[in-house]
């Protein structure tokens, strides 16, 4: 069955450092995700991707986060100056158009789980 | 906006007793509806989900939910718990058509299944 990847599963980083999160999404999916769960606490959208764009985005998605699909298979997330409060693990999801339209699910990596110290 | 309330934050129950993790969401129009489990360092497990149609929808590992349009609740419901059910279970609702595609859960419940 096929799955959405990630990588790493957990990366330690000095605060101030710069991180990359990669994710493999499902090869016909065309809708991409990235949430964040810090620990204990509910999972959060940060963004949206389509069509080589942010689609949608929320709040915590500031200046210092950047989403790129820089080939036709990955789809990462950039934390470009690391802060503590960015220790989570982060989930990439995706999704077919017809899955979109027909059920609306998301399918969901295991997750890299970053720790900033 | 969309939101999804677990009012419960943990959820304890002995194997074999029935269990329900409880659901309510707010959104615009009709929504599609979902419920999440997550074990101990694994990523999100799609479990089931509302689209439209029979308002008891079945999902994986025995595991069924009620939407109740009226009370705009989406109970997580199974007959019989196992031990092996004991996992984060999130709620999470999603608008149709406008309002963008995102996925909004809510704060997860812990379901705990003792012996």
């Amino acid at each position: 069955e096929p799955e959405v990847t990630q990588t790493p599963s957990h990366q330690v980083t000095q605060m101030g450092q710069e991180v990359i999160l990669r994710c493999v999404p499902i090869s016909n999916h065309l809708y991409f995700y990235w949430y964040r769960q810090i620990l204990g606490q509910k999972v959060e959208f940060l963004v949206s991707f389509y069509n080589n764009e942010i689609s949608e985005k929320s709040e915590i998605f500031d200046d210092q986060f950047s989403v790129e699909r820089p080939d036709g298979s990955n789809f990462t997330l950039k934390i470009r100056s690391t802060k503590l409060e960015d220790s989570a693990m982060y989930f990439c999801a995706s999704a077919s158009p017809r899955g979109l339209a027909n059920t609306g699910e998301l399918f969901f990596g295991e997750g890299s789980r970053l720790t900033v110290l | 906006a969309q939101s999804v309330a677990q009012p419960e934050d943990q959820v304890n129950v002995a194997e074999g007793n029935p269990l329900t993790v409880k659901c309510t969401y707010s959104v615009s129009g009709n929504p599609y509806l979902f419920w999440y489990v997550q074990y101990p360092n694994r990523g999100l497990q799609f479990l089931l989900k509302y689209i439209t149609g029979d308002n008891l929808v079945k999902g994986s590992y025995g595991f069924e939910a009620e939407f109740n349009k009226s009370q705009t609740s989406f109970h997580l419901k199974k007959p019989s718990a196992l031990v092996s059910d004991s996992a984060l279970y999130f709620c999470a609702v999603r608008m149709r058509g406008g309002g963008g595609n995102k996925l909004t859960f809510g704060t997860g419940t812990q379901l705990k299944v003792e012996l």
